[in-house]
């Protein structure tokens, strides 16, 4: 079964901070594909990233970072210098190769204050 | 339109009633994808089509629901003798074809049935 665990239910921080949601993920698969989406008030939910189990390279765009690392089976996001429109709702998700099926995981609350 | 869009934004019913939930695509995007989630969770798949055919219902909670996309553009989730329990936002989302990615969410169908 695959299971994605994102243990910080809600982050405070003040603006300019960095801040790491942590990821974590199950899977029995070795063709896998993880993903972080956003969710801001609006309820739309928008892509962030997605990686494959076989590109454990670290990813960088603008102020977002991934940190990919199968040994300890974790998919983390920072966001550098954060910032107050970067408050939402942050999801991880899984899916095995071939399949459609997005696994989320419970989602992280980040409120960036002024 | 530029988006995916799902209405309506709100429905309230009472249990026992049958409601119908639509989604319109982004245009020529041939996989669409329903998605229920409650509060405090993450998403939660429920079916995905590519073109007219359900390629994938296992998310689907019991036979009281049920999805058409007669035509591979617009779709309709349709719940029979609403619960308490269905009470979720419905969200859809679509991709250029299955297997590419990002998934393009719409803003969600309130279902509040009392």
């Amino acid at each position: 079964a695959q299971k994605v665990t994102q243990a910080q239910t809600e982050i405070s921080v003040v603006e300019k901070e960095d801040v790491t949601l942590d990821c974590v993920y199950e899977t029995r698969d070795t063709t896998y594909y993880l993903f972080w989406y956003k969710q801001p008030p609006s309820g739309e939910l928008v892509f962030l990233i997605r990686r494959n189990s076989f590109d454990e390279q670290n990813e960088i765009s603008g102020r977002y970072s991934w940190n990919f690392q199968k040994s300890t089976s974790s998919f983390n996001f920072t966001i550098t210098a954060s910032q107050v429109v970067d408050s939402a709702v942050y999801f991880c998700a899984l899916t095995q190769g071939g399949s459609e099926k997005l696994v989320f995981g419970k989602g992280t609350k980040l409120t960036v204050n002024p | 339109g530029a988006g995916v869009s799902q209405t309506p934004s709100n429905k309230v019913t009472e249990k026992g009633k049958y409601v119908e939930l639509r989604c319109d695509p982004i245009s020529g995007h041939t996989a669409l994808y329903w998605y229920r989630q409650s509060l405090g969770q993450g998403p939660e798949f429920l079916i995905y089509f590519q073109g007219t055919g359900a390629a994938d219902d296992s998310g689907l909670p019991n036979d009281r629901f049920f999805a058409v996309r007669p035509e591979g553009s617009v779709s309709t989730l349709k719940i029979q003798r609403t619960e308490r329990g269905d009470s979720a936002v419905y969200l859809c989302a679509s991709s250029l074809m299955a297997g590419s990615s990002p998934l393009h969410f719409g803003n969600g169908t309130r279902l509040t049935v009392t």
